[in-house]
């Protein structure tokens, strides 16, 4: 499959529990962030969205919190499934010369463990 | 419907060669994105199309290029290719109009010898 990664953070969790996956992000005018989830092989995969005058939203199985007082963003999966293996990355839209842009983070491998 | 199309899926060139890798939208979405991916660097941002216009363009060389047409199809084209060009370019498509709702390929894995 594809390499998306060779110095990715790793989080391993058994199957059933909780992941939280955290994500710094750099500019505070962002006005939208995106959560997405990257299967070997695969292009990024939209899971939850969340815009900058919220600091939670739910989705199925998926929790987003955003903390802009230190530009922090997480993902919450609850239940974790073998399926859920994947590398999860966040991006911010940037509104730049009449057009938007993502700018991703580095990436989380999540390993779900029978 | 049909989801973004690359294509190739798969492509080996040499150093020094250039090669123009293709990108179909998702049917209705006007805007159309580039993204390289690397282990070392992530995903970083070519350049942005809509209606045929580049609207925005990340930090590359001006080796990177690209286009779109009036079917909203696009490619990008890569010249005098380097070793560290190596990598899977992404297209993401969306609607372009005040939405976003990006929704990406599943990449061109560029491998240059």
């Amino acid at each position: 499959g594809e390499s998306v990664g060779l110095h990715l953070p790793t989080l391993s969790v058994q199957e059933g529990d909780n992941s939280i996956i955290n994500c710094a992000y750099s500019n505070s005018a962002s006005d939208y962030f995106i959560w997405y989830k990257q299967e070997s092989g695969k292009g990024p995969q939209f899971i939850i969205d969340i815009r900058s005058n919220m600091d939670k939203r739910q989705g199925q199985r998926v929790t987003v919190l955003l903390n802009k007082t230190v530009k922090h963003l997480s993902l919450q999966i609850a239940a974790t499934q073998p399926g859920d293996s994947a590398v999860y990355f966040c991006a911010e839209i940037g509104i730049t010369g009449g057009g938007n842009k993502l700018t991703f983070g580095t990436g989380t491998q999540l390993k779900v463990e029978l | 419907k049909a989801g973004v199309t690359q294509t190739p899926r798969y492509l080996i060139k040499t150093r020094g060669q250039q090669v123009t890798l293709s990108c179909s939208p998702i049917s209705g979405h006007r805007s159309v994105s580039w993204y390289q991916q690397t282990p070392g660097q992530g995903l970083q941002f070519l350049f942005e199309y809509f209606s045929e216009t580049q609207r925005n363009k990340g930090n590359f060389p001006g080796r990177f290029s690209g286009r779109q047409f009036s079917n909203s199809r696009s490619e990008m084209n890569v010249s005098t290719l380097e070793l560290g060009d190596s990598a899977l370019y992404l297209c993401a498509s969306r609607t372009g109009t005040g939405a976003y709702g990006y929704t990406f390929g599943s990449g061109t894995r560029l491998t240059v010898v």
